[in-house]
């Protein structure tokens, strides 16, 4: 089955920073990136996701990029602010089932 | 909110009993996924169903079990429970899972002492 890298487990970054996270998944058949944000005590809440025939995808002050040769897609927030702290998750998902294997999650701390 | 409603937030049972997760999809989603999250497991896929039939299990335990129902909300049970079975399940609805956004829902966070 598929299995989901993601890197860092913790980043700390300056309000106004930027924050990288970086995933890499097992399945060549996997074609839907979803990025969820998890804050305390809630569920995960989809932020931004990509399919795999767009390379890159922007919303505001993220964006997500994908290279499938390399198997490998990350999340960039710009200009970070205090309340971007939370969990971040990566998952793959492979078209037929769609069901999401979840990287196992980056914490982001801005400090102000 | 997501729209997706689970009950009951919090729930403390001792081993060897058995319990029912219950939730509800955002209105109109024919798909509703269970997941376990634990510190070291992280988020798990259990099971999937869409419009009552189970469409694809993960790494359920056998212990545990899954229906949904003809109003499409689903109910999760867990019994014969042991420690390592404390964790923060999530239930999570979509349009017709099919690459359809997940929406997950808040969890409900079980303790076996």
């Amino acid at each position: 089955g598929e299995n989901v890298e993601q890197h860092p487990s913790t980043l700390s970054v300056q309000e106004g920073d930027s924050a990288v996270i970086k995933c890499t998944y097992s399945d060549s058949a996997s074609n839907y990136f979803p990025w969820y944000k998890q804050e305390l005590g809630k569920g995960p809440q989809l932020i931004i996701d990509i399919r795999s025939n767009v390379g890159e995808k922007k919303d505001q002050r993220i964006a997500v990029t994908l290279n499938k040769t390399a198997k490998h897609f990350s999340l960039h927030i710009t200009e970070t602010q205090p309340e971007d702290s939370a969990v971040y998750f990566c998952a793959a998902a492979a078209g037929g089932s769609y069901i999401p294997t979840f990287g196992r999650g980056t914490s982001l701390i801005v400090h102000p | 909110d997501s729209g997706v409603t689970q009950t009951p937030k919090h729930l403390i049972t001792a081993t060897g009993q058995r319990v029912t997760l219950r939730c509800s999809p955002r209105s109109g989603d024919l798909s509703v996924y269970w997941y376990q999250q634990s510190l070291d497991q992280g988020l798990q896929f259990l099971i999937q169903y869409y419009n009552g039939e189970e469409r694809a299990k993960g790494n359920i335990l056998e212990r545990f079990s899954a229906q949904q129902f003809p109003d499409l909300h689903s109910e999760l049970n867990l019994s014969s429970l042991e420690l390592g079975d404390s964790a923060l399940y999530f239930c999570a609805s979509s349009a017709d899972g099919t690459g359809n956004t997940i929406y997950f829902g808040e969890g409900s966070w079980l303790t076996v002492v």
